[in-house]
């Protein structure tokens, strides 16, 4: 358990829907980070906030947004949904946002499965 | 653009040999390399990193070789288990703006056998 919480786990919605994915962080980690896996493809950076703030974009739709609220959690919303955005979508968290990086510092969520039909 | 590759989808291996998957980048700047482990219902969970300044990173049964001059990293897995059967990620993180921000590949499905 990597204390990365996302729900939905899997979610199923029709073309032109609208979801809200939720991730909490663990405890104490002010950065939360938005990934997108579709079928065949690696992670693809998509959002990252620190503290509230948004940090970096990344391959992020117009479609897309997100959002850090105040007790860290995050929520990423995708709005007129298309087959092709069908993925996974993890969150990950971090305690820095800047600094030397290590591996074992950003832990993921087990990921929320969109499926848009 | 991928700028970390990896070119095989999958790899099986017979328990007890050696597993070796292999990673290409193109981006020059990358200074720092991951090996990420997922298994199904999981998210991926860090394996062991390696900085440009080595050429080897051992941990355990695992060890990471860098060869920056290629372009080309590769993780070796001896002996390998069947524990290990798994999609392995390698990861390269954009130093150049902000910590975090992991450039991936598409990950290679790991199937050991006994």
């Amino acid at each position: 358990d990597s204390g990365v919480t996302q729900t939905p786990k899997h979610l199923i919605t029709a073309t032109g829907q609208r979801v809200t994915l939720r991730c909490s962080p663990r405890s104490g980690d002010l950065s939360v980070y938005w990934y997108q896996q579709s079928l065949d493809q690696g992670l693809q950076f998509l959002i990252q906030y620190y503290n509230g703030e948004e940090r970096a974009k990344g391959n992020i739709l117009e479609r897309f947004s997100a959002q850090q609220f105040p007790d860290l959690h995050s929520e990423l919303n995708l709005s007129s949904l298309e087959l092709g955005d069908s993925a996974l979508y993890f969150c990950a968290s971090s305690v820095v946002s800047g600094g030397t990086f290590s591996g074992n510092t950003i832990y993921f969520g087990e990921g929320s499965w969109l499926t848009v039909v | 653009d991928q700028q970390v590759k990896q070119n095989s989808p999958s790899l099986s291996v017979q328990e007890g040999r050696i597993s070796i998957l292999n990673c290409d980048y193109t981006n020059s700047m990358f200074d720092y390399f991951l090996w990420y482990k997922k298994y199904p219902a999981e998210g991926p969970t860090f394996l062991i990193s390696i900085s440009s300044i080595k050429d080897k990173n051992e941990d355990g049964r695992f060890t990471v070789f860098l060869n920056k001059s290629a372009k080309h990293l590769s993780l070796h897995i001896v002996p390998s288990q069947p524990g290990d059967s798994a999609v392995y990620f390698c990861a390269a993180p954009d130093r150049g703006s902000t910590l975090g921000r992991l450039y991936f590949g598409r990950g290679t499905q790991l199937t050991v056998w006994p």
